[in-house]
């Protein structure tokens, strides 16, 4: 098991957006549609963004989207907003009843 | 009200053993994997471990095979995690988390907010 690898940072400016990559292997990211995305503020507990590859739990905004290419996964922000300041991290089905969690990425609202 | 609590963290030296748990409410308990999941302090978020509905798919991180355990007992909502052999490296934050469905698969849907072990002589 590796963990999945996300940039260690990504910024915009309110109203921009940004884009966070999440990339494995075809016996993770790749091999299954089974990529969520999980949002972090500082002292709090990890909140669900995206399920199952693009889509969208009730009550996350629809600025929020994902998407997968081959063995990379991302988590788009549009309409970026001071509250959307946080860690993000991704998180795939690796197989044989493994899972693996990207290293997390801090998206800076300048 | 739908939630996960945990509880049995604490300052251990490294070695020795200890015993997390986790208590469910609010939901059907064993229809759902569930997950450990931690976080050493300013670091980022690491799988430990997921147990099937009813025991019988267990995955361990390569970090913690051999020396951790996953279990549950349905009839009591609960889930635990017994950890021997403790390392400086084990500090961390231990989230006990839902799944999705009955399998070690899918997404997390619901979080506890974490007990604290810190390994250290």
């Amino acid at each position: 098991q590796s963990a999945l690898t996300q940039p260690r940072s990504v910024s915009g400016s309110p109203g921009q957006s940004v884009i966070i990559s999440c990339t494995g292997t075809s016996s993770d990211v790749g091999g299954y549609n089974y990529v969520s995305w999980y949002q972090q503020h500082p002292g709090k507990a990890p909140k669900l963004m995206i399920y199952d590859v693009s889509k969208r739990p009730s009550g996350v905004p629809n600025r929020f989207s994902g998407s997968k290419s081959g063995n990379t996964a991302s988590l788009a922000i549009s309409g970026l907003q001071a509250e959307d300041e946080a860690d993000y991290y991704c998180f795939s089905y690796a197989g044989s009843y493994a899972m693996s969690f990207g290293g997390g990425t801090k998206v800076t609202v300048l | 009200e739908v939630q996960l609590v945990e509880s049995g963290g604490g300052l251990v030296q490294p070695g020795r053993s200890l015993r997390l748990s986790c208590e469910a409410s609010g939901f059907t308990f064993d229809d759902y994997v569930m997950h450990w999941v931690r976080q050493a302090p300013g670091k980022g978020l690491e799988w430990v471990s997921s147990i099937s509905w009813n025991s019988d798919y267990i995955g361990y991180a390569d970090s913690v095979r051999g020396r951790f355990t996953i279990s549950r007992d349905n009839t009591k909502n609960s889930l635990y995690l017994q950890m021997n052999s403790l390392r400086a490296e084990d500090t961390a934050l231990f989230y006990c988390a839902k799944g999705d469905r009955s399998v070690p698969m899918g997404y997390i849907d619901l979080w506890g907010r974490g007990t604290l072990v810190s390994v250290s002589s």
